[in-house]
């Protein structure tokens, strides 16, 4: 299994959709969570922490679920601008512990 | 200009050259991280500095792979006798501190071996 794990896509959705991706992780001894978006050819830019609580920002909302091992992250009234490769990003505590999701990638059609 | 600049942007090099890749952290951040990403892959963890020092290489590919930082600063990735398979975009990033802070990244020098 692999350390993070996270559905390839593409999801394919259209302007205005809701549209939410999970993200899971196998190490129960991590303790942050991120989630960055990377455009294609570009690198990775973060887009949200992760916190215990869940947390929002506009219309993007990341939550935890420590029990089951899993993050996810909701975008509400999809843009075009959406448009990008979503990474989940898992750490355990260490530099060296920080693991990278393969990428989400989403597509918004108009 | 604030953020993290890497150097050169792109590399096409022969089979068996040496290559040296730059990165400029953003001022005041401790910790350096080295990733390679091959096309459509996630991120492969290289090496990380916490000031000067390396305590993890442990996922830097084979020995021909070294990397450097001084100064507290600009770190230095060279790869030897590079091979078809080094091919990829390898990315720069620093924070603040290691372990919990988020990472901030370079736009990645794009590697070309031939």
């Amino acid at each position: 299994r692999k350390e993070v794990e996270q559905d390839p896509g593409p999801f394919n959705v259209p302007e205005g959709a809701t549209v939410a991706f999970n993200c899971t992780y196998s190490n129960s001894a991590s303790q942050s969570f991120f989630w960055y978006r990377q455009d294609c050819r570009k690198e990775p830019k973060l887009l949200m922490s992760v916190y215990s609580s869940g947390n929002e920002d506009g219309r993007f909302t990341a939550q935890l679920n420590r029990a089951s091992q899993y993050i996810s992250l909701l975008i509400r009234d999809s843009k075009l601008s959406d448009s990008a490769t979503y990474l989940c990003v898992v750490n355990a505590g260490s530099a060296s512990k920080i693991i990278f999701g393969s990428g989400t990638r989403l597509s918004i059609r108009p | 200009g604030a953020g993290v600049s890497q150097s050169p942007s792109n590399k096409v090099t022969e089979k068996g050259k040496d290559v040296e890749l730059r990165c400029d952290p953003i001022s005041g951040h401790t910790a350096l991280y080295w990733y390679r990403q091959s096309l459509g892959q996630g991120l492969e963890f290289l090496i990380y500095f916490q000031g000067n020092s390396a305590p993890d290489k442990s996922g830097l590919p084979s020995d021909r792979f070294s990397a450097e930082r001084t100064g507290g600063s600009v770190s230095t990735l060279t790869i030897q006798r590079t091979q078809q398979e080094d091919s990829a975009v390898y990315l720069c990033a620093s924070s603040l501190l290691a372990e919990y802070n988020e990472q901030f990244f370079g736009p990645g020098t794009r590697l070309t071996v031939l």
